[in-house]
């Protein structure tokens, strides 16, 4: 069964510091891959995807993700995260013969000043 | 921006009662879908379509209905709502399935 995993339901990072976010997922065939924002009150945004080629993406306020097919799996990025990335963030899973994307729970990122 | 609206943005209704989402694209897209996002649970799909006329349903669909008579408008519909329907409700399209999604902003209905 296809699944998407995000292993950290909530991460506390100082502004200024680096953040990554984890997603894994199980997929019998080559996946798209897809993360996106959603602040409070807001719908989702999509930051960025992946389909094929180079394995890292850029993606929109300075996020990038790497696709790593051996350990499934395609974790979210940024060097240096503003108070305005306090968010929750979805990564998804599509494919080519399917009808939707599967999405993973979450995870809610809070920033300190 | 994906052109997406829903409407209405709030809702408060009583049990019992009849209730309608309205969700438009102005992007000719071939798919659309009906999530519900609640607190512990993540997004869920309701139903999708994936043309006109063409529906079909998601993991929890007991107690919606859907209809699509346009490309562009996709219609929730709880024909009885209930305390346990009070959730945000997402609308989303995509130009192919599995592939991107892109979201409206959302519509709040709380059933009393």
């Amino acid at each position: 069964a296809q699944s998407v995993t995000q292993p950290d339901i909530h991460i506390t990072v100082s502004e200024g510091a680096s953040l990554e976010l984890r997603c894994n997922y199980s997929y019998g065939a080559t996946p798209y891959l897809f993360w996106y924002v959603q602040s409070p009150g807001q719908g989702l945004q999509l930051l960025l995807k992946y389909f094929s080629g180079d394995t890292l993406v850029q993606g929109i306020k300075g996020f990038e993700a790497e696709f790593k097919r051996s350990q499934s799996s395609f974790n979210l990025r940024k060097p240096s995260v503003h108070w305005s990335d306090a968010a929750e963030y979805f990564c998804a899973v599509g494919e080519s013969n399917d009808y939707k994307l599967s999405f993973g729970a979450g995870t809610t990122v809070t920033v300190r000043a | 921006d994906a052109g997406i609206t829903q409407s209405p943005r709030h809702k408060v209704t009583e049990t019992g009662t009849p209730v309608t989402l309205r969700c438009h694209q102005t992007e000719n897209h071939r798919y659309m879908y009906w999530y519900r996002q609640d607190p512990g649970h993540g997004l869920r799909l309701i139903h999708y379509s994936y043309g006109v006329k063409d529906t079909d349903k998601g993991e929890v669909s007991d107690g919606y209905s859907v209809s699509r008579s346009k490309t562009e408008d996709f219609l929730l519909t709880l024909e009885s709502a209930t305390s346990s329907q009070t959730s945000v409700y997402f609308c989303a399209i995509s130009e192919s399935g599995g592939s991107d999604e892109y979201f409206g902003p959302g519509t709040r209905l709380t059933v009393l």
